[in-house]
């Protein structure tokens, strides 16, 4: 039972460099969202994906650049790393229509000094 | 401006006892609210939801209830256990494109069961 695994778990980055967040899930959902989460905060979307081939923004899409072209993986690009980056992200995917269970993965703890 | 929130950052209950977890949100056009737990170093998983036209959803010791008029519902785990010792985050479903499911998440709260 895999379900959402991201990859990697832990990510120290430089200031300036670029890198990417994995995602994969293997329970065939349409649906794949970003999330970062922040000290004494809640989750905040980055992105989200309503299948191969299409995206729109969250709250939170600055700095970040995601492309959807397989069901299964869902990639977060970090294209000029910077400390407000510095976060836990969590990928999460859901079924589409009234579904309401979104299933997280456990998380990728970035570092950018 | 927060549009979810959870007010009380931690919550300390004895074993057995009501645990009682707090949401309020300002946005009319939700349709769904969800309560996820989370343990640490792991991702939310899901615990409870109750559609905006219902008032109450019960499943096994957690009970949701949504208070419309006043933006408000609450979880209600009874009996508590030591297991329930983890974070609470409520969460509210806006729509996006297609129909798709945006959650929008408060703080969360810190609940932890004494013995």
């Amino acid at each position: 039972n895999a379900g959402v695994t991201q990859t990697p778990k832990f990510q120290v980055l430089k200031t300036g460099q670029s890198m990417t967040l994995q995602c994969a899930q293997d329970m065939n959902h349409e649906y794949m969202s970003w999330y970062r989460q922040d000290p004494g905060m809640g989750l905040r979307l980055i992105h989200y994906s309503v299948g191969a081939g299409i995206t729109d923004q969250g709250e939170v899409p600055n700095g970040y650049n995601v492309s959807r072209s397989t069901t299964e993986d869902f990639p977060l690009r970090l294209l000029s790393a910077a400390p407000s980056q510095t976060s836990v992200y969590f990928c999460a995917s859901s079924y589409g229509g009234e579904s309401t269970e979104a299933f997280f993965g456990q998380g990728t703890r970035l570092t950018v000094v | 401006d927060q549009q979810v929130k959870q007010n009380s950052p931690s919550l300390s209950v004895q074993e057995g006892r009501i645990s009682i977890l707090n949401c309020d949100y300002t946005n009319s056009m939700f349709d769904y609210f969800l309560w996820y737990k989370k343990y640490p170093a792991e991702g939310p998983t899901f615990l409870i939801s109750i559609s905006s036209i219902k008032d109450k959803n019960e499943d096994g010791r957690f009970t949701v209830f949504l208070n419309k008029s006043a933006k408000h519902l609450s979880l209600h785990i009874v009996p508590s256990q030591p297991g329930d010792s983890a974070v609470y985050f409520c969460a509210a479903s806006e729509r996006g494109i297609q129909g798709a499911q945006k959650l929008v998440f408060g703080q969360g709260t810190r609940l932890t069961i004494n013995p």
